[in-house]
């Protein structure tokens, strides 16, 4: 599987702070998934990113995908406390059917 | 449409004993694969079945063990269970196999070895 680097494992923010969460390859990549898990729960599908160089955006969430496909991006702007759980990036390499996950970042928000 | 069903949700064994965990994925997904979680390690892969066939195996010892049906319900076997082996296993099925492909996650069996 792909191996990335997530970074940081923890975020504590103020509601209303914005959170990024970063998910890096030494080595080029064809996709790259985002799921959340919610305290006690599973993860959950956000997006996928293809294309270099691609922003997509849900709301809140932007999503960015790097130039050289080796990294990618979360960004949350003013979060909230529904925004609370672990953000996984979960990269693919070339012919690589297998979804492997980066260690998260885990988002705690203070109200 | 149901989604992924995992059995049992809790479960407490003792060192030494094997469990069978059992994933059925929504109705029409070919492709599971399983994962670990722990509060260290994060989600770590353990393997992907599709038609019926390991495709993909991740680092584990061969204590972990799979296999697939024909109706896409998948199970996982632990032998000699250890107490390292507390964790939440959590199935993903798939449509297909393939690089654009989303995961659908069931709910995990929290495995507790005593």
């Amino acid at each position: 599987g792909q191996q990335v680097m997530q970074i940081p494992q923890y975020q504590h923010v103020q509601e209303g702070e914005d959170f990024t969460t970063y998910c890096n390859s030494s080595t080029t990549l064809s996709n790259i998934q985002w799921y959340k898990q919610r305290p006690g729960g599973h993860p959950v599908f956000l997006i996928q990113l293809v294309k270099s160089g691609e922003v997509k955006k849900q709301k809140r969430l932007t999503f960015q995908f790097g130039e050289a496909k080796k990294n990618s991006s979360l960004h949350i702007t003013a979060t909230q406390t529904t925004d609370v759980g672990t953000y996984f990036c979960a990269p693919s390499g070339a012919g690589s059917y297998q979804l492997t996950f980066g260690k998260g970042t885990k988002l705690s928000v203070i109200p | 449409k149901a989604g992924v069903t995992q059995t049992p949700r809790y479960l407490i064994k003792t060192r030494g004993q094997q469990v069978t965990l059992s994933c059925s994925p929504i109705s029409g997904h070919r492709s599971v694969s399983w994962y670990q979680q722990t509060p260290g390690q994060g989600l770590q892969f353990l393997f992907e079945y599709f038609s019926e066939t390991q495709r993909n195996k991740g680092n584990f010892p061969g204590r972990f063990s799979g296999r697939q049906f024909s109706n896409s319900r998948s199970e996982m076997n632990v032998s000699t269970l250890e107490l390292g082996d507390s964790a939440l296993y959590l199935c993903a099925s798939s449509f297909n196999r393939g690089m654009n492909t989303e995961a659908f996650f069931g709910q995990g069996t929290r495995l507790t070895v005593v």
